[in-house]
């Protein structure tokens, strides 16, 4: 998995309950992202970081929260979990921009269920 | 119309067939094309790559790419049913500092 981390890998949680997910690299990427992947929909970006305390939203950014204080390290936060974000959770690292390389690597992804 | 297309399938070949998957994709600027491969359960895993038009081949996989015509497409010889997952194609167009995914083609390699 290109030295890429996720934990929890599974979690089930309440809905309402805070939780948040962590991404873990050792590849020092500047940039990093998290998708989520749901039957039908395919992967779908929530929010991305391009570099430490820079981050955007992508297409599916409400209700989630994110934050990157070390190179290394990217969280992602439900505030109020609902059983719509029940979903498995890809944390990736790429592309090296600048470098010439655009290739995008995945972590082994985090199974989350609210109830 | 999505930004980057592809039949969900399954698409079905014998062992030993040469698998063919397809992608089309709107965005003209488009610069880097990719394939993921993805078994039930796990994460996507990046299996080939190509930047400029025409055919990439790396072992029994090869990419071919038309700018012209905006596709990209996968070919897999002697399919094997250690194949069988779902294929994603991914797009990354230079403005927005990310991919772009399809919904991802199922295969599946028959005994």
């Amino acid at each position: 998995d290109a030295g890429i981390t996720q934990s929890p890998r599974h979690k089930v949680t309440e809905t309402g309950t805070p939780v948040t997910l962590r991404c873990h690299q050792t590849e020092n990427h500047r940039y990093m992202y998290w998708y989520r992947q749901d039957p039908g929909h395919g992967l779908r970006l929530i929010h991305y970081s391009y570099g430490v305390k820079d981050t955007d939203k992508g297409e599916v950014s409400d209700g989630y929260s994110v934050s990157r204080s070390k190179t290394e390290d990217f969280l992602l936060t439900l505030e109020s979990a609902t059983s719509s974000q029940t979903s498995v959770y890809f944390c990736a690292i790429g592309p090296g921009f600048g470098t010439g390389k655009y290739e995008q690597y995945f972590g082994p992804g985090t199974r989350l269920t609210v109830t | 119309q999505k930004e980057v297309e592809q039949n969900s399938g399954p698409l079905s070949v014998p062992e030993g067939a040469i698998a063919s998957l397809n992608c089309t994709y709107s965005d003209r600027g488009s610069q880097s094309f990719f394939w993921y491969r993805q078994y039930s359960g796990k994460s996507p895993e990046l299996i080939m790559f190509i930047y400029s038009n025409g055919d990439k081949e790396d072992g029994r996989f090869t990419a071919q790419l038309n700018k012209a015509s905006q596709y990209v497409s996968l070919l897999i010889r002697d399919s094997q049913p250690s194949d069988s997952a779902t294929y994603l194609c991914a797009v990354f167009t230079g403005g927005g500092n990310k991919l772009t995914f399809g919904t991802g083609t199922q295969l599946k390699v028959e005994l």
